[in-house]
């Protein structure tokens, strides 16, 4: 079955940065969009990126483009998301997710813990 | 990329019907038909319940429908049960080529 896997959350100091990763298997890796979805606490869920299974084209949210970097490696089914510039209002849970064409999040890891302080 | 509307709470009996509406505006939900509803409860992975507007993953109870007029999508959960209690999530496309989430409506069962 579809399984995602985020790992490298922690405590980080603001102005510091961070590299996530997702570990995926069960399903077509290249065949999908990925995305890193965050939700601080107390709120509701936020989009932050995606990539499209080309592995070039990407999208971001505002409130971390130019500071944050998704990307993929195929081969080893893998899935990363970079922010630099920390900021304390990144702290939050990351969850890698599987897209579907229409826009959906079919699938979602289990999510890393990111606190900035 | 404002987050889309939705109400902070509903509650229904069980048995009962609910609707929950996401507002949006030309930009996301009346500019496309990719609009999604997720289902969590606490402490564990979002769900997702329905994807383009109406769809419904394999998996999911046809008690769960949606729908969309204007900029405004609804999520009917029809024949309430004590499970479907959680935090319900709609995310639209948008004409940026980003995704934009609603803030979240709590379901309570009665």
């Amino acid at each position: 079955q579809v399984q995602l896997v985020e790992s490298g959350g922690g405590v980080v100091q603001t102005g510091r940065s961070l590299r996530l990763s997702c570990a995926v298997s069960g399903f077509h890796f290249y065949n999908y969009v990925m995305h890193w979805v965050r939700q601080a606490p107390g709120k509701g869920p936020e989009w932050v990126a995606c990539i499209l299974s080309d592995g070039r084209t990407a999208y971001y949210a505002d409130s971390v483009r130019g500071r944050a970097t998704i990307s993929r490696d195929t081969p080893q089914k893998a899935l990363y998301l970079e922010i630099e510039t920390l900021r304390v209002e990144d702290t939050a849970f990351y969850y890698c997710a599987k897209g579907t064409p229409g826009w959906s999040l079919d699938s979602w890891g289990q999510g890393t813990q990111v606190t900035v302080s | 990329q404002s987050a889309l509307t939705q109400p902070a709470s509903v509650s229904g009996s069980v048995g009962q019907s609910i609707t929950i509406s996401c507002s949006g505006s030309y930009y996301d939900i009346g500019a496309y038909e990719y609009v999604s509803w997720y289902q969590h409860h606490p402490g564990k992975v979002p769900k997702l319940v329905i994807s383009g507007v109406r769809s419904r993953p394999s998996g999911v109870s046809d008690r769960f429908s949606g729908s969309k007029s204007g900029n405004t999508a609804s999520l009917t959960i029809s024949g309430l049960q004590p499970e479907d209690e959680a935090i319900y999530y709609c995310t639209s496309f948008t004409t940026s080529t980003t995704l934009v989430f609603g803030g979240g409506t709590r379901l309570t069962v009665l």
